[in-house]
């Protein structure tokens, strides 16, 4: 496609489940991000992926949030035992160039909330 | 630790009129900033940005912004705003020899009125 694209756009999990979201970034970009964005705040970065490897995990705000994008491409953002605290707006980006200086293109997102 | 301070979060304006949003950041090394949009039901998108070299960067719709070093401002402005330039803005930092993830600020919300 011609963006960023995720999947779901929606999702409701009850407390304690396990959910799984999915970004597939623009064809060939080397870089990868994930954000988390509450309601009215800024994104907060979770992860950073330079083709398959994770480089930077510093964000994830606990060992329930493992991402993994195995291949260099699609990456999936796993949430175990989800809590009311995880409920945000995560969102995937993309970039050409390492080190994410090149313009950073964004998903729509995944708003995810925990019932 | 570095932050980015918006330091509004909501700025009525009339069409035509011109705009500030403030954007203040705190960095112990050098920071590379950006200016992100977010306009209804779509995702982020870069606004400008500055690396290095002119102070003054501009983006094609008309916005530009300031780099001030000593001040460690990076306000974005526009002469004359548009209803279409109605939107979400987002000022955000990439700390020099990082992984390149962007610090964000909190938003401010542009909201034009005719």
């Amino acid at each position: 496609g011609a963006g960023v694209s995720q999947s779901p756009r929606y999702k409701v999990a009850k407390r304690g489940q396990d959910v799984a979201l999915r970004c597939d970034p623009i064809s060939g970009h080397v870089s990868l991000f994930w954000y988390q964005q509450a309601l009215g705040q800024g994104p907060e970065f979770l992860t950073y992926f330079q083709n398959e490897a994770q480089l930077d995990k510093s964000g994830l705000p606990s060992d329930r949030f493992f991402a993994e994008r195995p291949e260099g491409s699609v990456s999936t953002l796993k949430i175990q035992r989800t809590q009311q605290e995880d409920s945000a707006v995560y969102l995937c980006a993309s970039s050409s160039q390492d080190r994410g200086l090149g313009e950073a293109f964004f998903g729509q997102g995944t708003r995810l909330t925990v019932v | 630790a570095q932050s980015v301070t918006q330091l509004d979060s909501q700025v009525p304006v009339f069409e035509e009129a011109p705009v500030e949003l403030r954007c203040n950041y705190s960095s112990s090394v050098s920071v590379y900033l950006f200016w992100y949009v977010q306009y209804p039901n779509q995702g982020l998108q870069l606004l400008l940005k500055y690396l290095s070299g002119s102070t003054l960067v501009e983006s094609i719709n008309g916005f530009e912004a300031e780099f001030n070093k000593s001040q460690t401002s990076f306000h974005l402005r526009k002469p004359s705003v548009h209803i279409s330039d109605t939107a979400e803005y987002f000022c955000a930092v990439i700390r020099s020899g990082n992984t390149g993830k962007l610090i964000f600020g909190q938003g401010t919300t542009l909201q034009v009125k005719p």
